[in-house]
């Protein structure tokens, strides 16, 4: 079965920390993408991938950085957690081909406190 | 830019119901639209999608069509079962062929009472 896999389902962080949250997939996918998920928000992207080494900012990026050193793995990392940062993580992969449409991650739950 | 409305919810129905979800767009081009649902504790799935006016995805007994003339694709279900309670997220895709994210409208949240 082709997975999304993030490796931490619950983490609990302390204002100031940095922070790695790691993200896996097993299906040769060209695109991967952060999002965050908030109660009234929705899915909000963070930043995303088309390629090793290739990053883009999405809608929020602020606070956050990528990285991507090898196909398979896509890394978001809060340089210095922060309150407003405690929120639900989202990691998705594609095709090139968006229309084949995202396989998520079941996300990682991040608390900052 | 692009944006998709979706009403949030909750929304409560007996089990057995007609089920509608409506959902709306706003785009340049000619976008693909998919629903995603995402039960409790759990990421998203993809439960359907169309990639051209006109078109039906279909799964699970649920259905949406594409239609342009009214940017829509409503999500339908004949009969919701208890385990169709989950959040469901209307998207859209650009036709610019770029790797930018989808764009989701902000979930709604179902609930199927027994």
């Amino acid at each position: 079965d082709v997975k999304v896999t993030q490796s931490s389902r619950y983490l609990v962080k302390r204002t100031g920390e940095k922070v790695f949250l790691e993200c896996v997939q097993d299906m040769d996918h060209e695109n991967m993408f952060w999002y965050r998920q908030d109660p009234g928000l929705g899915l909000r992207l963070i930043y995303f991938s088309y390629d090793v080494k290739m990053k883009e900012k999405g809608d929020i990026p602020e606070g956050y950085s990528v990285s991507r050193e090898k196909k398979e793995r896509f890394s978001l990392i809060l340089e210095s957690a922060s309150t407003n940062q405690t929120s639900m993580y989202l990691c998705a992969s594609s095709l090139l081909n968006k229309d084949y449409g995202y396989t998520f991650g079941s996300g990682t739950r991040l608390t900052v406190v | 830019g692009d944006s998709v409305t979706q009403m949030e919810g909750p929304v409560t129905l007996s089990e057995e119901a007609f089920l509608t979800i409506n959902c709306t767009y706003t785009a340049t081009g000619y976008p693909s639209l998919f629903w995603y649902v995402q039960y409790p504790g759990e990421g998203l799935q993809l439960l359907l999608k169309a990639t051209k006016a006109d078109d039906k995805g279909s799964n699970k007994g649920f259905e949406a069509t594409y239609r342009k003339e009214t940017t829509s694709f409503h999500l339908e279900k004949g009969s919701v079962q208890v385990s169709d309670s989950a959040v469901y997220f209307c998207a859209l895709s650009d036709s610019g062929g770029g790797a930018d994210g989808l764009t989701f409208g902000k979930g709604t949240h179902l609930i199927i009472q027994p």
